[in-house]
């Protein structure tokens, strides 16, 4: 099994702050999947094939990475962005995992 | 606009079975793998299996094979899953979510599902 490693698992940012998390892979993938996920509410599709962000998503937003080690960063924070992000990727057989989820808290 | 419509909450007893639905709109059900994936304090989310509706094959997390079953019924474009022999560790929120090639563009609303006697 293919374990994801997010952190920090938890994080604080003001307004206007620049914010990157990481997901890192126990074994390599060709690609990571982003979801955000607010309290009581499904995780929606955020950052797809790495870099690529779900229709909706707010440009500030950007993902990036290779091999074991990718990020998902907010340019600049904002109230909307705190939530739960979580990591995921995919493997053939098919093997799919998460990451634990990084809590973005708006300071 | 697609839409992936879940059963309502499960209050099950130790043991028991129970099946949960997923029903899907504004896309081409049979097009499509359905996932579920469950979400519990303790594990965060976990992959449970994928089921072609085309064909109903199915794919499972090993960690799964023998808890939950996998159908869909395309006459009314449904998604189901039937979990077997529930116990306490059972008692999450499951997700049903539309699989686009290596990950899920569209997730259901979820079921919570509690077993206690």
């Amino acid at each position: 099994e293919n374990v994801l490693t997010q952190s920090p698992a938890i994080m604080s940012a003001s307004l206007g702050e620049k914010v990157t998390m990481s997901c890192r892979a126990s074994s390599s993938v060709n690609y990571m999947y982003w979801y955000q996920q607010k309290s009581d509410a499904s995780p929606k599709l955020w950052i797809y094939y790495t870099s690529n962000l779900a229709p909706g998503v707010p440009a500030r937003f950007s993902g990036s990475g290779s091999g074991n080690s990718y990020s998902l960063t907010i340019s600049s924070m904002e109230g909307e962005d705190a939530a739960t992000y979580y990591c995921q990727q995919f493997t053939s057989s098919p093997s799919i995992t998460f990451g634990a989820g990084t809590k973005l808290e708006l300071k | 606009e697609v839409q992936l419509q879940q059963s309502g909450p499960e209050l099950v007893k130790p043991g028991a079975s129970v099946k949960i639905s997923c029903k899907a709109s504004g896309y081409s059900f049979t097009g499509y793998y359905m996932h579920w994936v469950k979400q519990s304090h303790v594990k965060s989310l976990e992959w449970i299996g994928r089921i072609n509706p085309y064909n109903g094959a199915t794919s499972y997390n090993q960690n799964f094979k023998d808890k939950a079953s996998l159908t869909v019924d395309k006459s009314s474009s449904t998604a189901y899953m039937e979990l077997h022999s529930l116990t306490s560790e059972d008692s999450a929120v499951y997700y049903c979510a539309k699989g686009l090639r290596d990950y899920f563009d569209y997730w259901g609303q979820g079921t919570t599902l509690t077993v206690s006697s």
